[in-house]
């Protein structure tokens, strides 16, 4: 079963535009993750937020997360049309031994 | 190597035909993942190897499904007689230590028919 719920599941925008992709989850998290797969191939690694942080920044990426409403958000800025992928929010419960429970992604259309 | 390699990249394989994925996690990992992503899906945790030791297989789907990784570094997930409904891509993923992010292999996307 997949935990994570993203919203949108599609969303198209411009480049030069930013792009902000949610992702609610049930229960209690050690941190959680974000990845985005191109289509056809696996998933890469964006950045992880851990249970006791609100906000993380990675270049262009903006992530939040608000546990007491167990969800988090992921802002891409200045959108390229090479950010078109899907993006994933995955949860993990504890650090190492739990697997990652997935979303089931927004697929992201950046228009040149 | 310097990422997760999985192989074949491509299976296609007749209804109740045996097949068996490979995946080679970076090297010194630790933690090895299993899981299948079906079309317009997020993936799903099909089985967890520490090392040799699979500490978590509750995602496997039925008993023709199984996994091994023998000596701790390269793992073989294999189906026996496939089904349609097997049809997936299979990821591979592994991290050195949990907590900080994984390392995804491409996958092998699998198609019965």
């Amino acid at each position: 079963s997949q935990q994570g719920e993203e919203d949108p599941q599609a969303l198209s925008i411009q480049e030069g535009e930013n792009a902000t992709m949610n992702c609610s989850y049930k229960t209690s998290i050690n941190n959680l993750q974000w990845y985005r797969q191109n289509s056809g191939r696996g998933l890469v690694h964006l950045i992880l937020i851990r249970s006791n942080e609100r906000e993380k920044h990675s270049g262009r990426l903006r992530v939040t997360l608000d546990t007491s409403k167990k969800s988090s958000s992921l802002l891409i800025t200045a959108s390229r049309a090479a950010d078109t992928a899907s993006y994933f929010c995955a949860t993990e419960l504890n650090s190492g031994n739990t697997p990652l429970v997935f979303g089931k992604g927004t697929r992201l259309s950046v228009i040149a | 190597g310097a990422g997760v390699s999985q192989s074949p990249r491509y299976k296609v394989a007749k209804r109740g035909q045996d097949v068996a994925l490979r995946c080679d996690p970076i090297s010194g990992h630790v933690s090895l993942f299993w899981y299948q992503q079906a079309l317009g899906q997020g993936p799903e945790f099909l089985t967890y190897f520490q090392n040799e030791a699979q500490l978590d297989k509750s995602g496997l789907p039925s008993d023709r499904f199984f996994a091994e990784r023998p000596e701790g570094s390269v793992s073989t997930l294999k189906i026996q007689r496939t089904q349609q409904e097997d049809s997936a891509v299979y990821l591979c993923a592994s991290s050195l230590t949990g907590g900080a992010g994984y390392t995804f292999g491409s996958g092998t996307r699998l198609t019965v028919v």
